[in-house]
């Protein structure tokens, strides 16, 4: 089955503690990207992969970091996370210029 | 970052009636998306429109894609239960620049259906 695995679904976890949400898709997709959701705010790009090794800045980058060693692999990393980065995350994947799939999303909470 | 427009933020129907949403944008996109998501999951692809001016349908979903490339709209027919969720609209640049992947969304449209 086709699909774009987040793992994991729900972290709660204090301010200044390391974190990675994995993120795996199973397509073959060269194109990755995450997403943070908020209310009222839709979905906005935190960072994108168009292939291994190439990563660039979305709209809202500051505070994570993204690596793409492997095609179907694209973690986000949370240095050192902040309440303001308690959000809904979304991994998606999709091959050039098609829609994306997405995920189904890693609730963040930072006390 | 650049975000769109989308209305109504929220709706409250009654079973069967039918329903509109729309998204609207101040630059061009060659790509509007239509996405649902229901509670607790991740967004699902409903619509795709690749031309402007085209008119699509899946089901009792109709979705268009507007003549100036800037604006979208979705209409759900006969509304049932099962369509409550958030949808939202999503714009996408041409394949071949450094943000051909990237996607645009709306801020969503929250759908509640009355039995």
């Amino acid at each position: 089955e086709a699909q774009v695995t987040q793992n994991p679904r729900y972290l709660i976890t204090v301010t200044g503690k390391k974190l990675t949400v994995t993120c795996s898709q199973n397509m073959n997709h060269e194109y990755m990207s995450w997403y943070r959701q908020d209310p009222g705010l839709g979905l906005r790009q935190i960072y994108y992969s168009m292939n291994v090794e190439v990563t660039d800045k979305g709209d809202v980058p500051e505070g994570y970091k993204v690596s793409r060693k492997e095609k179907r692999n694209f973690p986000l990393i949370l240095e050192s996370p902040s309440p303001n980065q308690t959000s809904l995350y979304f991994c998606a994947s999709s091959f050039r210029g098609r829609p994306a799939f997405f995920g189904q999303g890693t609730r963040l909470t930072v006390v | 970052g650049q975000q769109l427009n989308q209305s109504p933020q929220s709706m409250f129907i009654q079973e069967g009636e039918d329903v509109s949403m729309n998204c609207t944008s101040s630059s061009i996109f060659n790509t509007w998306l239509w996405y649902k998501q229901d509670p607790g999951e991740g967004p699902v692809l409903l619509i795709a429109l690749y031309k402007a001016g085209e008119l699509t349908s899946n089901g009792r979903l109709t979705a268009q894609f507007g003549i100036t490339r800037k604006d979208s709209f979705l209409n759900i027919s006969a509304s049932i239960p099962s369509d409550v969720g958030i949808y939202f609209c999503a714009g996408q640049r041409r394949a071949g620049g450094t943000s051909y992947g990237k996607l645009t969304f709306g801020q969503g449209t929250i759908l509640t259906v009355h039995p």
